[in-house]
């Protein structure tokens, strides 16, 4: 089965500070991963993804992850913070259970706070 | 405007008592799902529908009803609310099953949902 297991329900930094929110993951295939992020009282919107190709993935905003196979991590980073980064992030993987009912499977968010 | 849209964004009402929660898009995607969002628990996908007159059960189906008449529209009724059935509530749909896989996935604003 696969999973992911966001290692922090809250990060909190100051602006300008790099940002580093951790994920990691099991499957027993070679996974797709994504990242969405989702601001105060609105949708959920795709960050980025990485589905095999580059292990460094860039993504919207500025923001970045790296798959790293040895680790079974996926986290995502930012050099520097900005107040509109405040929002919850999701760690999502792709999941595999034939017979189409194959899906996508959320972790429980990180809440990113950014400090002035 | 094109889009995804919710309706209502915030609901109020008693347990035992029946709700639906609207969602309309203006993309003619194939593909449209509702997911309910829990502290603590991500998104967790309660159904999905493939086309007009297709639909199927996600993770936590039970206490919801779907329907799809139309390419655009995907409501959810709650027959009988509950307590347990307090969340906020995300429709988004997807152009098709690949991309949909892939996390090219377009969510609405959400609704949130109290029962009393």
């Amino acid at each position: 089965a696969q999973s992911v297991t966001q290692l922090d329900s809250h990060v909190s930094v100051s602006e300008g500070t790099p940002v580093l929110l951790r994920c990691n993951y099991s499957s027993s295939y070679s996974p797709s991963l994504f990242w969405y992020v989702q601001h105060p009282n609105k949708g959920l919107q795709l960050l980025l993804k990485y589905t095999s190709a580059a292990t460094l993935v860039k993504g919207i905003n500025g923001f970045e992850a790296e798959f790293k196979k040895s680790e079974t991590s996926f986290h995502l980073t930012k050099p520097s913070a900005h107040m509109s980064d405040a929002a919850e992030y999701f760690c999502v993987v792709r999941t595999y259970s034939g017979g189409g009912a194959d899906g996508l499977t959320f972790g429980k968010g990180t809440h990113l706070i950014i400090q002035p | 405007d094109a889009g995804i849209t919710q309706s209502p964004r915030y609901k109020i009402t008693e347990t035992g008592r029946q709700v639906t929660l609207m969602c309309h898009q203006t993309w003619s995607h194939s593909y449209m799902f509702w997911y309910r969002q829990d502290l603590g628990h991500g998104l967790r996908l309660i159904y999905y529908s493939a086309a007009a007159d297709i639909t199927d059960k996600g993770e936590v189906p039970d206490g919801y009803v779907v329907s799809r008449s139309k390419t655009e529209n995907f409501p959810l009724t709650l027959e009988s609310a509950t307590r347990s059935q307090t969340s906020v509530y995300f429709c988004a749909s997807s152009e098709s099953r690949g991309l949909a896989l892939a996390g090219e996935l377009f969510f609405g604003e959400g609704s949130r949902l109290t029962v009393l």
